[in-house]
């Protein structure tokens, strides 16, 4: 069975310092992953998909299937990165995505 | 077109009453998902559609829950006889065609069930 798992429920950064949200995944098929945010009063929205391999918001992740890893990486923070992060992993002929828990990032100014 | 639209965005209803929840997705998405939330957890699946076809249903989805998506646009989800524990953030998100054009979920701001 699928499954995401973020280690960290909360990550909290100082302002310009560089951000690192962590993602593993375990899955037996070839995977596509996701991450989410949820800003405050938000609802949760795409920030970037492994396959299209883009920078959105000056945010990168890059699929490690060695390591079954996904990371969000970002090299400094900004005060309007604030916000929920999930990870997600597409699966399935139907391609339903399953979510890890999250992790909060707190930038702190 | 405003993207996908979930109504009521709160409810609150005393145990053992049925609510039903609508969703309308964003019109040319053939796919739509509905998960649900609680406190502290990332979205759990619950059942998806493709066009009006219910094809996939959690096990989390108890007798008590149903979802209809009668001619492939909105969708409805009801809960019967609501229990304390269905108390949760119920989301829904809908999704384009595979192949280009395809940009993963969309989701809907949710609807809050308090069941008291």
């Amino acid at each position: 069975a699928q499954r995401v798992t973020q280690p960290e429920k909360l990550l909290s950064v100082f302002k310009g310092a560089p951000v690192e949200l962590k993602c593993n995944y375990s899955y037996s098929g070839s995977p596509e992953l996701f991450w989410y945010v949820q800003y405050s009063r938000q609802r949760l929205q795409l920030l970037l998909r492994h396959i299209s391999r883009e920078s959105i918001k000056g945010f990168t992740a890059d699929l490690n299937k060695g390591e079954t890893s996904f990371h969000l990486k970002k090299p400094f923070a900004q005060d309007e990165d604030s916000a929920m992060y999930y990870c997600a992993l597409n699966s399935g002929g139907y391609q339903k995505v399953t979510f890890g828990t999250g992790t909060k990032l707190q930038v702190i100014p | 077109d405003t993207g996908v639209s979930q109504d009521p965005r709160h409810k609150i209803t005393k145990r053992g009453q049925n609510v039903t929840f609508r969703c309308d997705p964003i019109s040319e998405h053939n796919r739509l998902y509905w998960y649900r939330q609680t406190l502290g957890q990332g979205p759990e699946f619950l059942t998806y559609f493709q066009n009006e076809a219910q094809l996939e249903k959690s096990r989390l989805l108890s007798d008590r829950f149903s979802a209809e998506r009668p001619k492939g646009s909105f969708s409805t989800l009801e809960i019967q006889r609501t229990e304390q524990g269905d108390s949760a953030m119920y989301l829904c998100a809908s999704r384009g065609p595979k192949g280009r054009g395809d940009y993963g979920y969309t989701f809907g701001s949710g609807t809050r069930l308090t069941v008291v």
